[in-house]
């Protein structure tokens, strides 16, 4: 159970493209989705949080008019990186709770989306 | 400001070894601290979930233990497989969401 499926897994675009990425909880509902992006050998940055039906919060630092989030239903949360440069090439996860926030339960995250900007 | 902080980058160990591994924290008073395990380009996945009244929990060859006092959470692996090799993350809760640590990379030689 608490399968998170993320697409696509793997992406190269030219720059100036605005690329989607989606997360889809497959076997529960997901109340709060969250959205990080991974450097190599760094940990996840958290960039931001989204619940179904609200505004993303996203953290000090993110352009949220960079980084798009919408969390139009429980199943499906989209993040897009607008207008996207060499600079925001990364690994971006996906992790869904089926909580508000996460009390004390685990996070389910997507396998990941490597993005390439040339 | 909150840090965690896991000992070491990397960690090799020979194969049926115990691994230990730690993750330390400053400015957190966490009521809970997860350990997960991420595979190259994967996602992290979780493995334990210890809360503070807990000393010690266990799963299978895994053990983590927590100590408020010391601010510290050890994570053990015994009789290490080549297929522990991965990257294994500590989290620690703040407000709605998780913080995690940058993770030490075991890498199990046979």
């Amino acid at each position: 159970g608490a399968v998170v499926s993320q697409h696509p897994s793997w992406v190269i675009c030219k720059s100036g493209t605005s690329v989607k990425i989606e997360c889809r909880s497959l076997d529960f509902q997901a109340t709060t989705m969250f959205w990080y992006r991974q450097f190599p050998k760094q940990s996840l940055m958290l960039m931001a949080t989204s619940n179904e039906g609200s505004k993303a919060t996203y953290e000090q630092g993110v352009e949220k008019d960079k980084f798009l989030i919408n969390h139009a239903s429980l199943t499906l949360s989209t993040l897009t990186v607008t207008s996207a440069h060499p600079e925001d090439s990364s690994f971006y996860i996906c992790s869904a709770s089926s909580f508000v926030g996460l009390g004390n339960q685990p996070q389910h995250f997507g396998d990941g989306t490597r993005l390439s900007i040339l | 400001s909150q840090k965690i902080e896991q000992n070491s980058e990397a960690l090799n160990i020979q194969e049926g070894k115990t691994a230990t591994l730690t993750c330390n924290y400053t400015n957190y008073s966490p009521a809970y601290l997860q350990w997960y395990r991420q595979d190259p380009g994967r996602g992290p996945v979780f493995l334990l979930l210890i809360r503070e009244n807990e000393k010690e929990k266990r799963k299978e060859r895994l053990k983590v233990t927590f100590d408020t006092t010391l601010k510290q959470s050890l994570f053990h692996i015994t009789a290490s497989q080549p297929a522990d090799s991965a990257t294994y993350l500590c989290a620690l809760p703040r407000n709605n969401d998780m913080r995690f640590g940058a993770g030490t990379r075991l890498t199990v030689k046979p």
